[in-house]
């Protein structure tokens, strides 16, 4: 399969734990995304990865949160001492930017954190 | 701010009927809309996209329509099935930088037997 993965696909933790989640994006694409979607709402942007760059980070994304991708491929989004706020489903999407491509993005499945 | 703005929030309509959704956008600067298609607990996957210098895109059973003097675009879904109940995001691109991806808040569509 030649799509973007994410794992784990669900993670339920405790306040104050620390969570982190991994996203494998398809092999050629050259940028990645990091997205917040909470219930009945549409995915918000929190970062964005151009190879392994971190290039823009949305006012969303505390202090509490990171977001690495080495080698610019697989990317992880660790959040420290999590809050029952952060409990959403967070979304990655990869694409490929060059001549005579859209761009457009591609998602995987989510991982979906409940933090009691 | 919202710089998309998604109507309805929700739609019902009967097999065979012709939803109908609908999006406005601010920005000028926005170069690509995207639809996308989320069940539920899965990640939105693209459906149909568009560029502002056209009218109309069709591809299969969905069809944007594209008004750009209006700052508007649609999404028609033809013969609709019960498998196209889902929610629907519209979504507008900015054309500069990393290409920021704006969402809509959501149309949740049931299409009834």
């Amino acid at each position: 399969d030649t799509g973007v993965s994410q794992n784990p696909r669900h993670k339920i933790t405790k306040r104050g734990q620390n969570v982190t989640f991994r996203c494998d994006p398809i092999s050629e694409h050259n940028r990645l995304y990091w997205y917040r979607q909470t219930l009945g709402q549409g995915p918000e942007f929190l970062t964005y990865f151009q190879n392994e760059a971190q290039l823009e980070k949305s006012r969303l994304l505390s202090d509490r949160f990171s977001a690495e991708r080495p080698k610019g491929s697989f990317s992880t989004l660790e959040i420290q001492r999590t809050e029952q706020g952060d409990s959403a489903m967070y979304l990655c999407a990869s694409s490929l930017m060059a001549l005579r491509t859209t761009g457009t993005q591609y998602f995987g499945p989510g991982t979906r954190l409940l933090v009691l | 701010q919202q710089q998309v703005k998604q109507s309805p929030q929700s739609l019902i309509v009967q097999k065979g009927g012709i939803p109908i959704i609908n999006c406005a956008y601010e920005n000028t600067a926005f170069d690509y809309f995207p639809w996308y298609q989320q069940f539920p607990g899965k990640g939105p996957a693209l459906l149909i996209a568009i560029r502002p210098d056209v009218s109309e895109k069709k591809e299969g059973r969905f069809t944007i329509s594209f008004n750009k003097s209006a700052k508007q675009f649609s999404l028609h879904i033809m013969d609709s099935q019960p498998g196209d109940s889902a929610t629907y995001f519209c979504a507008a691109r900015n054309s500069g930088g990393y290409q920021k991806v704006t969402f809509g808040t959501g149309t949740k569509l049931q299409v009834i037997p």
